[in-house]
């Protein structure tokens, strides 16, 4: 089993609508969670962090994390067609990152 | 201020090559790391640095994989002997205390191996 696994996608939208993003993970222990985007040739970009239960709002951007359930996910809101990008969960292990392989994005005009 | 900077941008090698990537973090940064990104997947640690040790070199894929760090800045990661699956994008990362979430992303470098 992957510490962090994430469908690959592509998970298509239309313009407006909510895209819903999800990750699991393996290691029980693990206190943070990060979201990165990543648009094509470029390198990852911080967008959210969560560390408690529950939901943390940014904007559009909304996370949920449900550690019984070892699992947490990523809300946008308003998806626009500039979201369209690889979008990377990870896992903070000891001093590093532990990153799923990331949901491809297609949000539609 | 200046963002962490990588160079080459591109490099194209023949198998069996040695080759140098080379990572300047943010100034005053003390942890950095590599990771490695292969196409379609998602970014694979490779190696830590707090200062100028290395407290996890866990994810070195073998042992044609070395990085140095020297003054608690510049770092270089070394390829032996390059192999065509060594092909990828290397990214450095640093942060300022080693804080897994405030790591901040250089560039990378594309290393095409012929």
């Amino acid at each position: 089993q992957k510490e962090v696994e994430q469908n690959s996608g592509p998970l298509s939208v239309p313009e407006g609508a909510i895209a819903s993003l999800n990750c699991t993970y393996s290691d029980r222990g693990s206190q943070s969670f990060f979201w990165y985007r990543q648009y094509s040739g470029k390198s990852p970009e911080l967008i959210m962090s969560i560390y408690s239960n529950g939901d943390k709002e940014d904007g559009r951007f909304t996370a949920q994390l449900n550690k019984a359930s070892q699992y947490v996910s990523l809300l946008i809101r308003d998806s626009q067609p500039s979201d369209s990008a690889t979008y990377l969960c990870a896992v903070a292990g000891f001093q590093k990152l532990v990153f799923g392989t990331g949901t491809r994005l297609l949000v539609s005009p | 201020g200046a963002g962490v900077s990588q160079s080459p941008s591109n490099k194209v090698t023949e198998k069996g090559k040695d080759v140098e990537l080379r990572c300047d973090p943010i100034s005053g940064h003390t942890a950095l790391y590599w990771y490695r990104q292969s196409l379609g997947q998602g970014l694979e640690f490779l190696i830590y640095f707090q200062g100028n040790s290395a407290p996890d070199k866990s994810g070195l894929p073998s042992d044609r994989f070395s990085a140095e760090r020297t003054g608690g800045s510049v770092s270089t990661l070394t390829i032996q002997r390059t192999q065509q699956e060594d092909s990828a994008v290397y990214l450095c990362a640093s942060s300022p205390q080693g804080r897994a979430d405030t790591q901040y992303f250089g560039p990378g470098t594309r290393l095409t191996v012929l």
